[in-house]
């Protein structure tokens, strides 16, 4: 059984549009939630989340991070290609990263 | 600083043969892992070190071994080498102080296993 889920696998959206990533995790020995973007190379960081509630941005990016429900959001407004890319999330737990199976993004024109 | 480096960054290899892959970070941290990902999949931890001299097994640990001899270095090697291994390696570090988890990665390896 996948300990992190990612939803959806794929999406297909115009520029300008707002989305919204998804990602569900197990609660053992929790450290903190990331966010990764990956284009056709290494996983570039993008958020770190640990405390419940409060979010994080960066620019049209952000993120928030609910423990009670056990799951994290990516929000990407007004949508650029350039934002194509498979994007990650990971639980930290113990001293072990667990990765989703990604979300698949791509903007068109 | 180069951050984390990989060598090599592309290999071929018949089934059966071995090979080292090389990972090492000029940013004194103590954790260092393996992933592989396989195409349209997330990554999958092989092993991971949280200090010189320690190893410990992740999620797909089979069919490789590690090595952490020195901090800065973690090797991941392959005896005998099955085409299932063919991925992109990627290797990543991170402080492991408890108030700062984001892993750095290296560009990946490419191995292909004939």
């Amino acid at each position: 059984e996948d300990k992190v889920v990612q939803s959806p696998l794929s999406l297909v959206v115009h520029e300008g549009d707002t989305v919204t990533l998804n990602c569900s995790y197990e609660v053992t020995n929790f450290r903190s939630l990331l966010w990764y973007k990956q284009e056709k190379k290494a996983p570039t960081f993008l958020f770190m989340l640990t405390s419940s509630g409060i979010e994080k941005k960066s620019g049209r990016l952000s993120s928030i991070l609910d423990k009670k429900e056990l799951f994290s959001i990516l929000n990407i407004t007004a949508t650029q290609t350039g934002d194509s890319a498979i994007y990650l999330c990971a639980e930290f737990a113990g001293n072990m990263l667990t990765f989703g199976g990604g979300t698949r993004l791509m903007v068109k024109p | 600083n180069a951050g984390v480096t990989q060598t090599p960054k592309f290999r071929v290899l018949k089934t059966g043969q071995s090979m080292t892959l090389l990972c090492a970070q000029d940013m004194n941290h103590e954790y260092m892992y393996w992933y592989r990902q396989d195409p349209g999949m997330g990554l999958r931890l092989i092993h991971y070190s949280v200090g010189e001299g320690t190893t410990a097994k992740g999620e797909v640990p089979d069919g490789y071994n590690v090595s952490r001899l020195k901090k800065q270095n973690f090797l991941l090697g392959l005896e005998s080498a099955a085409p299932s291994q063919t991925s992109v390696y990627f290797c990543a570090s991170c402080p492991g102080i408890p108030s700062y988890n984001e892993q750095f990665f290296g560009p990946g390896t490419r191995l292909t296993v004939l």
